[in-house]
């Protein structure tokens, strides 16, 4: 079975650029999130898609990051323009289903994202 | 405020040692979940603890699950090199995860 996939694996970009990174889950989950992880910290959730709809995006900056998941599948999320302080893994995730008993979220490989 | 801590937030042990990791939350929760990621990796998925009173074990690895205390465990027996990597404890709250800060783990041979 196929993992979470992400593209691309590391981004680096200058302060007040634009940035954009995808991800495609695995097959049939219908829950996606998108977790930023600060070097040193544990990842910390910024929106959760179920299909295509936005479960929570309290986390998320919404004057700066947005995000989509078209067509319940695919997702990508944006920043712009960025910030010295978005510097971070950018990881997604998904499960099978939100709630139910066995509800193992499955990680990719992440986005390195370096802000100069 | 919601909290999820873990400590140690490092931790070395020299092979053949057992160790006790700990993750405490600061609200109620039934679910709990271990991940294991090593260094520039994403995260791996250990033990998925659903019940208060849960025991899981795999290999060296055993995870326990207090939901009164608000607390779970990550027990190590006789450790080996392998096991050198960060482990993080998420506690799922309103299907949200809410992840620990990390205990990294060092194997000493």
């Amino acid at each position: 079975e196929a993992g979470v996939a992400q593209s691309p694996r590391y981004k680096i970009i200058e302060k007040r650029q634009s940035v954009a990174f995808w991800c495609n889950p695995i097959s049939g989950h219908a829950t996606l999130y998108w977790y930023q992880q600060i070097l040193g910290q544990g990842p910390k959730l910024l929106i959760q898609f179920q299909n295509n709809g936005v479960v929570d995006d309290s986390q998320l900056p919404k004057d700066r990051f947005s995000a989509e998941r078209l067509k319940g599948v695919d997702s990508t999320l944006k920043i712009q323009p960025a910030k010295l302080e978005d510097s971070a893994v950018y990881l997604c995730a998904s499960s099978l289903e939100q709630g139910g008993t066995l509800e193992t979220q499955y990680f990719g490989p992440g986005t390195r994202l370096l802000v100069l | 405020e919601l909290k999820v801590e873990q400590n140690p937030l490092f931790l070395s042990m020299q092979e053949g040692k057992n160790y006790t990791i700990y993750c405490n939350y600061s609200t109620t929760s039934d679910r709990l979940y271990w991940y294991r990621q090593d260094p520039g990796k994403s995260l791996e998925s250990l033990f998925v603890l659903l019940s208060n009173g849960a025991v899981k074990q795999e290999g060296r690895l055993m995870a326990s699950l207090d939901t009164k205390a608000r607390l779970s465990t990550l027990h190590i027996t006789a450790a080996v090199h392998d096991l050198s990597a960060t482990y993080f404890c998420a506690v799922d709250i309103g299907n949200q995860f809410y992840f620990g800060t990390g205990t990294s783990l060092t194997v000493i041979p």
